[in-house]
């Protein structure tokens, strides 16, 4: 089954403590990226990766980092949280970076930094 | 980029039909995408167009008119479970990016 696995699904944590939000999928996808999702504001992108070892700022990139090192992993790196970063993230695929197919949403990681 | 509009909120009754318009502004037109987001989960996807006209998939349609830079996702036989958030994204190639923007997305409230 095709699948974009997020972990975790929920975490509260406290400022300044570095957290990774994991994300695996299983489809052979070159394109990832990472969203987050506020009310009021939609979905904004942090970060995205068109292949292995390329990856390339969003609209919001300030305070998170990512790595590509392998085709199914990408994983958002927060070195030091802050509470404005509390929000619920998602991590998208698609299978390449200018294809015209629909994209695949992880489940979602709610953050929330106290 | 692109500006994004879409209604933020609107209500319809079971078995009505309801339109959720998005309007765009862009320089380079790649393609337009609906998803639906229920409350707590993952958008999924539901229609695309690139093309001017009318797309139909069952009780959803979705339309396009570049020359205008709007679209509808049209909604028919409306049920309870269709109560989420619409959310129009629209693609952009200039300068090669080719990455969705995605609007704020419209909170349909379907009602007995």
């Amino acid at each position: 089954e095709a699948q974009v696995t997020q972990n975790p699904r929920y975490l509260i944590t406290v400022t300044g403590k570095k957290l990774t939000v994991t994300c695996s999928q299983n489809m052979n996808h070159e394109y990832m990226s990472w969203y987050r999702q506020d009310p009021g504001l939609g979905l904004r992108q942090i970060y995205y990766s068109m292949n292995v070892e390329v990856t390339d700022k969003g609209d919001v990139p300030e305070g998170y980092k990512v790595s590509r090192k392998e085709k199914r992993n990408f994983p958002l790196i927060l070195e030091s949280p802050s509470p404005n970063q509390t929000s619920l993230y998602f991590c998208v695929t698609r299978d390449r970076w200018d294809s015209n197919q629909p994209q695949h949403f992880g489940d979602g990681t709610r953050l929330s930094i106290l | 980029g692109q500006n994004i509009d879409q209604p933020t909120e609107m209500t319809a009754t079971e078995g009505a039909i309801v339109q959720i318009n998005c309007t765009y502004q862009t320089s380079g037109f790649n393609g337009l995408f609906w998803y639906q987001q229920h409350a707590g989960e993952a958008p999924t996807f539901l229609s695309y167009n690139v093309l001017d006209g009318l797309e139909e998939k069952g009780r959803f349609s979705s339309f396009l008119s570049r020359s205008k830079g709007y679209s509808y996702l049209l909604l028919k036989e409306l049920q309870m479970k269709d109560s989420a958030s619409y959310l129009c994204a629209v693609r952009d190639g200039a300068g090669g990016s080719y990455i969705p923007t995605f609007g704020r997305g419209t909170s349909l409230i379907v009602h007995p």
